[in-house]
Protein backbone atom coordinates (compact mmCIF):
# COMPACT_ATOMS: atom_id res chain seq x y z
CA UNK A 1 0.00 0.00 0.00
CA UNK A 2 1.56 3.20 -0.87
CA UNK A 3 1.68 6.89 0.80
CA UNK A 4 -1.03 8.89 -0.02
CA UNK A 5 0.25 11.52 -1.92
CA UNK A 6 0.99 15.12 0.09
CA UNK A 7 2.34 18.45 -0.61
CA UNK A 8 6.03 18.31 1.29
CA UNK A 9 5.19 21.92 2.29
CA UNK A 10 2.36 24.91 2.61
CA UNK A 11 2.98 28.37 3.99
CA UNK A 12 0.34 31.33 4.50
CA UNK A 13 0.52 34.51 6.24
CA UNK A 14 -1.50 34.81 9.62
CA UNK A 15 -5.32 35.32 8.98
CA UNK A 16 -4.91 33.36 5.66
CA UNK A 17 -6.34 30.44 4.51
CA UNK A 18 -4.55 27.76 3.15
CA UNK A 19 -5.58 24.18 1.83
CA UNK A 20 -3.73 20.60 1.96
CA UNK A 21 -4.10 18.34 -0.46
CA UNK A 22 -4.72 14.25 -0.02
CA UNK A 23 -4.50 12.19 -2.87
CA UNK A 24 -5.11 8.65 -3.20
CA UNK A 25 -7.24 6.12 -5.34
CA UNK A 26 -10.10 4.28 -5.68
CA UNK A 27 -9.04 1.32 -3.33
CA UNK A 28 -8.68 4.29 -0.68
CA UNK A 29 -9.69 7.95 0.04
CA UNK A 30 -11.52 7.44 -3.48
CA UNK A 31 -13.79 4.47 -2.27
CA UNK A 32 -14.56 5.27 1.52
CA UNK A 33 -16.01 8.39 3.21
CA UNK A 34 -13.26 7.45 6.15
CA UNK A 35 -10.52 10.17 5.44
CA UNK A 36 -8.85 11.62 9.07
CA UNK A 37 -6.74 14.48 9.44
CA UNK A 38 -3.63 14.91 11.88
CA UNK A 39 -1.71 17.50 13.45
CA UNK A 40 1.37 16.84 15.58
CA UNK A 41 3.96 19.47 16.72
CA UNK A 42 6.99 18.75 16.82
CA UNK A 43 8.31 16.06 19.41
CA UNK A 44 4.42 15.10 19.99
CA UNK A 45 2.04 12.51 19.76
CA UNK A 46 -0.63 13.21 16.84
CA UNK A 47 -3.71 15.17 16.87
CA UNK A 48 -6.86 14.16 15.51
CA UNK A 49 -8.39 16.88 13.56
CA UNK A 50 -10.84 16.00 11.44
CA UNK A 51 -12.10 12.38 10.72
CA UNK A 52 -14.99 11.01 8.42
CA UNK A 53 -13.79 13.39 5.60
CA UNK A 54 -15.05 16.44 7.21
CA UNK A 55 -16.29 16.04 10.91
CA UNK A 56 -14.31 17.96 13.59
CA UNK A 57 -13.78 16.10 16.60
CA UNK A 58 -15.09 18.22 19.70
CA UNK A 59 -12.76 21.14 21.05
CA UNK A 60 -11.27 21.37 17.34
CA UNK A 61 -11.75 24.97 15.90
CA UNK A 62 -13.69 25.45 13.33
CA UNK A 63 -11.22 27.30 10.89
CA UNK A 64 -10.15 23.56 10.30
CA UNK A 65 -12.49 21.78 7.79
CA UNK A 66 -12.38 19.14 5.25
CA UNK A 67 -14.04 17.76 2.30
CA UNK A 68 -13.41 15.16 -0.72
CA UNK A 69 -13.59 14.89 -4.55
CA UNK A 70 -12.71 11.86 -6.01
CA UNK A 71 -9.80 10.81 -4.75
CA UNK A 72 -8.24 13.96 -3.45
CA UNK A 73 -9.34 14.74 0.45
CA UNK A 74 -8.49 18.34 1.28
CA UNK A 75 -7.55 20.35 4.35
CA UNK A 76 -8.44 23.47 4.85
CA UNK A 77 -7.41 26.16 7.45
CA UNK A 78 -9.11 29.42 7.43
CA UNK A 79 -7.44 32.46 9.48
CA UNK A 80 -4.04 30.88 9.72
CA UNK A 81 -2.97 31.28 13.29
CA UNK A 82 1.22 30.63 15.05
CA UNK A 83 -0.05 27.58 16.79
CA UNK A 84 -0.87 26.05 13.34
CA UNK A 85 2.22 25.81 12.46
CA UNK A 86 2.97 22.04 12.65
CA UNK A 87 3.02 19.16 10.16
CA UNK A 88 0.26 18.12 8.80
CA UNK A 89 -1.54 13.70 7.90
CA UNK A 90 -4.34 12.49 5.90
CA UNK A 91 -4.91 8.90 6.98
CA UNK A 92 -7.59 6.90 4.81
CA UNK A 93 -9.24 3.29 5.54
CA UNK A 94 -8.13 0.70 2.24
CA UNK A 95 -10.33 -1.79 0.60
CA UNK A 96 -7.82 -4.15 2.52
CA UNK A 97 -8.76 -3.31 6.02
CA UNK A 98 -5.84 -1.73 6.80
CA UNK A 99 -4.96 2.15 7.18
CA UNK A 100 -2.74 4.40 4.70
CA UNK A 101 -1.76 7.82 5.74
CA UNK A 102 0.12 10.69 3.69
CA UNK A 103 3.27 11.43 3.11
CA UNK A 104 2.85 14.83 5.67
CA UNK A 105 2.65 18.59 4.62
CA UNK A 106 4.77 21.07 6.89
CA UNK A 107 2.74 23.89 7.73
CA UNK A 108 4.19 27.45 7.87
CA UNK A 109 2.96 30.16 9.26
CA UNK A 110 5.16 32.93 7.95
CA UNK B 1 -10.24 11.15 31.18
CA UNK B 2 -8.93 8.45 28.26
CA UNK B 3 -4.96 7.65 28.48
CA UNK B 4 -2.63 5.49 26.70
CA UNK B 5 1.04 4.62 28.12
CA UNK B 6 3.25 2.89 25.52
CA UNK B 7 6.18 0.85 27.01
CA UNK B 8 8.88 -1.47 26.63
CA UNK B 9 10.80 0.37 23.64
CA UNK B 10 14.37 0.13 23.79
CA UNK B 11 17.61 -0.39 22.09
CA UNK B 12 18.04 -4.18 20.47
CA UNK B 13 19.93 -5.73 18.04
CA UNK B 14 18.94 -6.71 14.22
CA UNK B 15 17.49 -10.16 14.20
CA UNK B 16 16.28 -9.43 18.28
CA UNK B 17 12.77 -9.08 19.44
CA UNK B 18 10.58 -6.91 21.45
CA UNK B 19 7.44 -6.63 23.12
CA UNK B 20 5.28 -3.38 23.16
CA UNK B 21 2.65 -2.51 26.11
CA UNK B 22 0.03 0.13 26.07
CA UNK B 23 -1.63 0.61 28.87
CA UNK B 24 -5.73 2.12 29.00
CA UNK B 25 -7.43 3.63 31.00
CA UNK B 26 -10.50 6.38 30.95
CA UNK B 27 -12.73 4.93 28.79
CA UNK B 28 -13.92 1.06 28.07
CA UNK B 29 -11.39 -0.81 26.91
CA UNK B 30 -12.88 -3.64 25.57
CA UNK B 31 -15.60 -1.83 23.48
CA UNK B 32 -12.97 -0.32 21.13
CA UNK B 33 -10.41 -1.30 18.36
CA UNK B 34 -6.79 -0.46 18.84
CA UNK B 35 -3.68 0.59 16.54
CA UNK B 36 0.14 1.03 16.46
CA UNK B 37 1.41 3.30 14.71
CA UNK B 38 4.90 3.81 14.02
CA UNK B 39 6.92 6.75 13.12
CA UNK B 40 10.72 6.44 12.02
CA UNK B 41 13.34 9.44 13.00
CA UNK B 42 12.36 12.17 11.01
CA UNK B 43 9.82 10.70 8.35
CA UNK B 44 5.83 10.10 8.58
CA UNK B 45 3.45 8.32 10.14
CA UNK B 46 3.03 4.50 9.00
CA UNK B 47 0.57 2.09 9.99
CA UNK B 48 1.05 -0.98 11.34
CA UNK B 49 -1.76 -3.33 12.86
CA UNK B 50 -5.24 -3.31 14.23
CA UNK B 51 -6.82 -5.38 16.32
CA UNK B 52 -10.57 -5.58 16.85
CA UNK B 53 -12.74 -4.79 20.46
CA UNK B 54 -12.56 -9.14 20.74
CA UNK B 55 -9.57 -10.35 19.05
CA UNK B 56 -11.64 -11.62 15.98
CA UNK B 57 -10.19 -9.26 13.19
CA UNK B 58 -6.30 -8.45 13.04
CA UNK B 59 -4.54 -6.68 10.52
CA UNK B 60 -1.31 -5.60 10.01
CA UNK B 61 0.89 -3.38 7.08
CA UNK B 62 2.80 -5.90 4.75
CA UNK B 63 6.45 -4.79 6.20
CA UNK B 64 5.76 -6.43 9.27
CA UNK B 65 3.55 -9.19 8.53
CA UNK B 66 4.90 -12.44 9.42
CA UNK B 67 7.27 -10.55 11.88
CA UNK B 68 4.92 -8.60 14.31
CA UNK B 69 1.79 -9.72 16.26
CA UNK B 70 -0.46 -7.60 17.90
CA UNK B 71 -2.44 -8.65 20.80
CA UNK B 72 -4.84 -7.03 23.88
CA UNK B 73 -5.76 -8.71 27.11
CA UNK B 74 -9.37 -6.55 27.45
CA UNK B 75 -8.96 -8.02 31.65
CA UNK B 76 -5.93 -5.71 31.99
CA UNK B 77 -7.21 -2.90 29.97
CA UNK B 78 -3.72 -3.48 27.59
CA UNK B 79 -2.55 -3.64 24.05
CA UNK B 80 0.52 -5.32 23.14
CA UNK B 81 2.80 -5.24 19.89
CA UNK B 82 5.15 -8.83 19.47
CA UNK B 83 8.03 -8.05 17.42
CA UNK B 84 10.86 -10.48 16.12
CA UNK B 85 13.03 -10.21 13.65
CA UNK B 86 13.94 -6.60 13.91
CA UNK B 87 15.60 -4.62 11.25
CA UNK B 88 17.30 -1.64 11.26
CA UNK B 89 13.98 -0.04 9.08
CA UNK B 90 12.02 -1.08 11.79
CA UNK B 91 13.58 1.76 13.96
CA UNK B 92 10.45 4.30 15.02
CA UNK B 93 8.37 6.00 17.85
CA UNK B 94 5.66 3.60 17.94
CA UNK B 95 2.00 4.64 18.83
CA UNK B 96 -0.90 3.34 20.35
CA UNK B 97 -3.88 4.98 19.17
CA UNK B 98 -7.81 4.01 19.58
CA UNK B 99 -10.70 3.74 16.41
CA UNK B 100 -12.79 5.74 18.23
CA UNK B 101 -15.98 4.73 16.04
CA UNK B 102 -17.58 1.26 15.26
CA UNK B 103 -16.73 2.47 11.44
CA UNK B 104 -13.00 3.09 10.35
CA UNK B 105 -13.94 6.79 10.98
CA UNK B 106 -10.26 7.54 12.46
CA UNK B 107 -7.82 7.30 15.53
CA UNK B 108 -9.37 9.77 18.13
CA UNK B 109 -6.96 9.13 20.72
CA UNK B 110 -3.12 8.56 21.12
CA UNK B 111 -0.47 7.50 23.16
CA UNK B 112 2.93 9.64 23.60
CA UNK B 113 5.02 7.09 21.62
CA UNK B 114 7.98 4.69 22.63
CA UNK B 115 11.03 4.80 20.77
CA UNK B 116 12.38 1.39 19.58
CA UNK B 117 15.86 1.64 17.80
CA UNK B 118 17.36 -1.83 16.38
CA UNK B 119 21.14 -1.44 15.89
CA UNK B 120 24.44 -3.59 16.32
Amino acid sequence: QSALTQPASVSGSPGQSITISCTGTSSDVGGYNYVSWYQQHPGKAPKLMIYEVSNRPSGVPDRFSGSKSGNTASLTISGLQAEDEADYYCSSYTSSSTYVFGTGTKVTVL
Amino acid sequence: EVQLVESGGGLVKPGGSLRLSCAASGFTFSSYSMNWVRQAPGKGLEWVSSISSSSSYIYYADSVKGRFTISRDNAKNSLYLQMNSLRAEDTAVYYCARKGWELPLGFDYWGQGTLVTVSS
